[in-house]
């Protein structure tokens, strides 16, 4: 079974805090995804990679960057932590692009920005 | 850009009802159409998927869905629901050779014993 864990279940931090989120995946998948989830918007893409060193915008990227510096981790990077960035966010994985493989997800963080 | 439309932010249903949630996409290109569900408190999961053939497709649970092309449209069907399928629900899209997916804004399903 593919397993995508999250660093953390719930957070609390402050406005202007650097935060980082962390995801790691052991299926040695091609293809990582940040998503944030806020209640009757779905879930919105904030970025994605699909390889290591690479990043793509999703739709939602400002206010976050990330970092995959190996094929199995995939950080994502709130540099000054606003309170409208109070939300779940949730990592995914998938294969690779020729089998556009499902996503798989992890158990989501929940951030409070106080 | 793609969007994907759900109908209904929150169906009521007594439990042995049938059950049809709608899904809609804007996207005119080859597209890999996806319910996924989340019960309350677990992970996002798949439900089915749907990338070529038969547009009719079972997932897990009795849940199945149709792909009609000509509609833009990806419903999600149960005959027979039961408590343990309140959850939320939502239909994704992914257009063909492409990995980055959209999502609906969700379903959140009801059943009453």
């Amino acid at each position: 079974d593919v397993k995508v864990t999250q660093s953390s279940r719930y957070l609390v931090k402050r406005t202007g805090e650097k935060v980082f989120l962390e995801c790691v995946q052991d299926m040695d998948h091609e293809n990582m995804f940040w998503y944030r989830q806020d209640p009757g918007l779905g879930l919105r893409l904030i970025y994605f990679s699909y390889d290591v060193k690479m990043k793509e915008k999703g739709d939602i990227p400002e206010g976050y960057s990330v970092s995959r510096e190996k094929k199995e981790r995939f950080s994502l990077i709130l540099e000054s932590a606003s309170t409208n960035q109070t939300s779940m966010y949730l990592c995914a994985s998938s294969r690779d692009r020729v089998t556009q493989g499902t996503q798989y997800f992890g158990p989501g963080t929940r951030l409070l920005v106080l | 850009a793609q969007s994907v439309s759900q109908h209904n932010h929150h169906v009521i249903l007594s439990e042995a009802a049938s059950l049809e949630l709608g899904c809609n996409y804007s996207y005119g290109g080859t597209v890999n159409l996806f319910w996924y569900v989340q019960y309350p408190g677990q992970h996002l999961q798949l439900l089915l998927k749907y990338f070529s053939g038969d547009p009719l497709v079972k997932g897990i649970k009795g849940f199945e869905a149709e792909f009609i092309k000509s509609k833009f449209s990806f419903n999600l069907r149960k005959p027979s629901v039961q408590w343990s399928d309140t959850a939320e629900y939502f239909c994704a899209v992914m257009r063909y050779n492409n990995n980055d997916m959209r999502f609906g804004a969700g379903t959140r399903l009801t059943v009453k014993p």
